[in-house]
């Protein structure tokens, strides 16, 4: 079953626009942490964010914003006025314990693509 | 540059074949994690060391294995290559391989089966 939901596969938006990307995530762990990792063109992946489950406070990084609802399991991210170079694919991933091993596993959703145009 | 180094960065092979994924973790991080991305799948989680032991699997076939060693360097061993292993494989690495910790991703290693 899928955990992370990033129903949003690509989005184009005109540079300067704000722009949310969804994610809905399905876990029985009590304790949990949620990431926003970027894969630009390069392809090489980037830490944007990191939030547990017990911290509901939501988070601004310059444009970046960051969503946690608990009651509705989501955690949208914003980019507020958009630029070229935020064109990239956005993966929203959850993190919960995978044995009595301490094993973690990062289960990542689909991403959505995000292109910004001129 | 995340510190984590991933060898070769491109790779092309027949069905059939035996190929060997490297990856250097970042200095100081004692867990590697390997992950397949692919058009279809997205982004999977294969399996996780920690210190040399594995920590955690996730979908990882039969025909694939790995390990880390001494050194904490870690290698990913794919046999019997299929035309669907074709892939983009990443590496991460962390501290702990705790739930908590950001991941440290590699280039990766893009895997063409041919």
């Amino acid at each position: 079953a899928q955990k992370v939901t990033q129903a949003q596969t690509e989005i184009s938006v005109v540079e300067k626009e704000d722009v949310t990307l969804d994610c809905v995530y399905e876990t029985r762990d009590t304790t949990y942490y949620l990431f926003w990792y970027k894969q630009p063109p390069s392809g090489e992946l980037v830490f944007l964010i990191r939030r547990n489950s017990f911290d509901e406070q939501n988070e601004i990084s310059g444009r970046y914003s960051w969503n946690f609802q608990k009651s509705t399991s989501s955690f949208n991210f914003t980019i507020t006025a958009s630029q070229v170079v935020d064109s990239a694919v956005y993966f929203c991933a959850l993190s919960e314990a995978q044995n009595s091993n301490s094993g973690y596993a990062l289960n990542f959703g689909k991403g959505t693509s995000l292109l910004v145009t001129p | 540059d995340s510190g984590v180094t991933q060898t070769p960065k491109h790779l092309i092979t027949a069905t059939g074949q035996r190929v060997t994924l490297r990856c250097s973790p970042r200095s100081g991080d004692l867990s590697v994690y390997w992950y397949q991305q692919s058009l279809d799948q997205g982004l999977q989680f294969l399996i996780q060391y920690y210190n040399g032991e594995e920590r955690a699997k996730g979908n990882i076939l039969e025909r694939f294995s790995a390990q880390q060693f001494p050194d904490l360097h870690s290698e990913l061993n794919l046999s019997s290559l299929e035309l669907g292993d074709s892939a983009l494989y990443f590496c991460a690495s962390s501290v702990e391989g705790r739930g908590r910790e950001k991941l440290f991703f590699g280039s990766g290693t893009q895997l063409s089966v041919l």
